[in-house]
C-alpha cells in the first residue's frame, strides 16, 4: 500500500519552454502533497506543500510563478515547471501523505534536464 | 531552528559486518522522526516512523532507537543489496502541514 507515481520518470527539454510533472497516489487518497528538489549526492530540499483545492505554500526562496504546483484532486498533483532555464536541472520528487498520518510516501523521481 | 546531521557521510562494509549510522537531531518539539532509504536515482522508501525516546523499531537486518536527542540506525549483519544512502528526517510538532526536515544522508556500501 501507500504509492505514489510519477510522470514522465525523465524529461529533456529546451530553454524557455515550460514543463509539467504528474505525481498520483494510486491506493490511497492523499490529503498533502508535497514537492521536492534533490542535487547530486545531496539531501531533498522541500520547495512547496500542497493541500487539495487549496493553493500551495512555498518553501522560502521558492519562486511560485516558476514551479506552479496545482492539487487538483486528491490522487494528483501536478508541478509545472515554466520557461525552464539549465539552472532548474534537476532530480524532482514528490510525496503523500495520508490524512491522520504523520509519515510521507515518495514517487520515484523526475530527472529534468535542460538544455 | 529544525536540524538534522547525519555521520558518516559514508559508510563501507563487508558482507555480515554489523554497524550503525548515527542522526543527531534540534527540534522544537518532536512529532515524529523517520528514517528512509533511497536508491540511486530512485525516491525515498519509507523504513521506520519513531515517536519518542526509547522506542524501537525492527524490520529485517534494520532496527532503529531514539533518544531524545539521537537516533541510530543499526544494520546486522548486512548484505549487498542493503547498499543505498539512509536518510534521517524529524518532524517538528509546531508544523501545520507535516513537513519533514532531512539530513543529508549516509551512503552505505556493502560489499560480497
Amino acid at each position: 500500500g501507500a504509492v505514489v507515481s510519477q510522470h514522465p520518470s525523465r524529461v529533456i527539454c529546451k530553454s524557455g519552454t515550460s514543463v509539467k510533472i504528474e505525481c498520483r497516489s494510486l491506493d490511497f487518497q492523499a490529503t498533502t502533497m508535497f514537492w521536492y528538489r534533490q542535487f547530486p549526492k545531496k539531501s531533498l530540499m522541500l520547495m512547496a506543500t500542497s493541500n487539495e483545492g487549496s493553493k500551495a505554500t512555498y518553501e522560502q526562496g521558492v519562486e511560485k510563478d516558476k514551479f506552479l504546483i496545482n492539487h487538483a484532486s486528491l490522487t494528483l498533483s501536478t508541478l509545472t515547471v515554466t520557461s525552464a532555464h539549465p539552472e532548474d536541472s534537476s532530480f524532482y520528487i514528490c510525496s503523500a501523505s495520508l490524512a491522520g498520518y504523520y509519515e510521507q510516501y515518495f514517487g520515484p523521481g523526475t530527472r529534468l534536464t535542460v538544455t | 531552528e529544525d536540524q538534522v546531521t547525519q555521520s558518516p557521510e559514508a559508510l563501507r562494509l563487508q558482507e555480515g559486518e554489523s554497524s550503525s549510522l548515527n542522526c543527531s537531531y534540534t527540534v522544537s518539539g518532536l512529532r515524529g522522526l523517520f528514517w528512509y532509504r533511497q536508491d540511486p536515482g530512485k525516491g525515498p522508501e519509507f523504513l521506520f516512523t519513531l515517536y519518542s525516546a526509547g522506542e524501537e523499531k525492527e524490520k529485517e537486518r534494520l532496527k532503529a532507537t531514539l533518544t531524545k536527542k539521537e537516533s541510530f540506525l543499526h544494520i546486522t549483519a548486512p548484505k549487498p543489496e542493503d547498499s543505498a544512502t539512509y536518510l534521517c528526517a524529524v518532524q517538528a510538532r509546531n508544523t501545520g502541514f507535516q513537513k519533514l526536515v532531512f539530513g543529508t544522508g549516509t551512503r552505505l556500501l556493502v560489499s560480497p
